[in-house]
């Protein structure tokens, strides 16, 4: 596909489990992102990779979240011990380089979190 | 700190043309994008501003003046199609130009 792709599409889990939520970029793209979004409001960031290299992990809530890109490719988004205030929507989003001229992200179209 | 502004709710009429205004504070910035995102859909780009002045892509333009920490979406024609949440997310509240901060969003409603 050409597109930003994410699977699963959609994860219920119970409280206390462990998720990982995979992202694969659009191919030759060296940036990539992790949002969430919570309904009504727009994409709150949490994470950014330059190739596989984390740069800023600033927004990740808690050190329940972690992300990482080994090969500078496809990206995985886990959480453990999962809670409820952890249900939303998951994006990722990657883009051609870092800022750029036209900052222009493509974003995936999310997992949809749901902590039971 | 950081704030950012824009209406939470438009309605204009199919034909029209509606203006979506952003003000906006930041510790940094790049530049102004502008994203839409129907409901149930992914966001998706529409501009970026990183100089001031008027941009133009078909029936949509966006502005930014830099001096004033405001820019504008500009959507021309409306169509029914564009009834959707529009996103100005100023870049660059991070350590770089990549960090987009996004607000509520305006809700625009296209009405026959």
């Amino acid at each position: 596909g050409a597109g930003v792709s994410q699977s699963p599409r959609y994860k219920v889990t119970k409280r206390g489990q462990d998720v990982a939520l995979r992202c694969d970029p659009i191919s030759g793209h060296v940036s990539l992102y992790w949002y969430r979004q919570a309904l009504g409001q727009g994409p709150e960031f949490l994470t950014y990779f330059n190739y596989e290299a984390q740069q800023d992990k600033s927004g990740l809530p808690n050190d329940r979240f972690s992300a990482e890109r080994p090969e500078g490719s496809i990206s995985t988004l886990t959480i453990q011990r999962t809670e409820q205030r952890d249900s939303a929507m998951y994006r990722c989003a990657s883009s051609l380089d870092g800022g750029g001229s036209s900052n222009e992200q493509f974003f995936g179209p999310g997992t949809r979190l749901t902590v039971l | 700190g950081q704030s950012l502004e824009q209406p939470s709710e438009v309605t204009a009429v199919e034909g029209a043309i509606v203006q979506i205004n952003c003000t906006y504070q930041t510790s940094g910035f790049y530049g102004l994008s502008w994203y839409q995102q129907h409901d149930g859909g992914a966001p998706t780009f529409l501009s970026y501003n990183a100089l001031d002045g008027l941009e133009e892509t078909g029936r949509f333009s966006s502005f930014l003046s830099r001096s004033d920490s405001y820019g504008y979406l500009l959507l021309q024609e409306l169509q029914m199609k564009d009834s959707a949440s529009y996103f100005c997310a100023p870049a660059g509240a991070g350590a770089g130009s990549y960090q987009l901060t996004f607000g509520k969003g305006t809700k625009l409603s296209v009405i026959p």
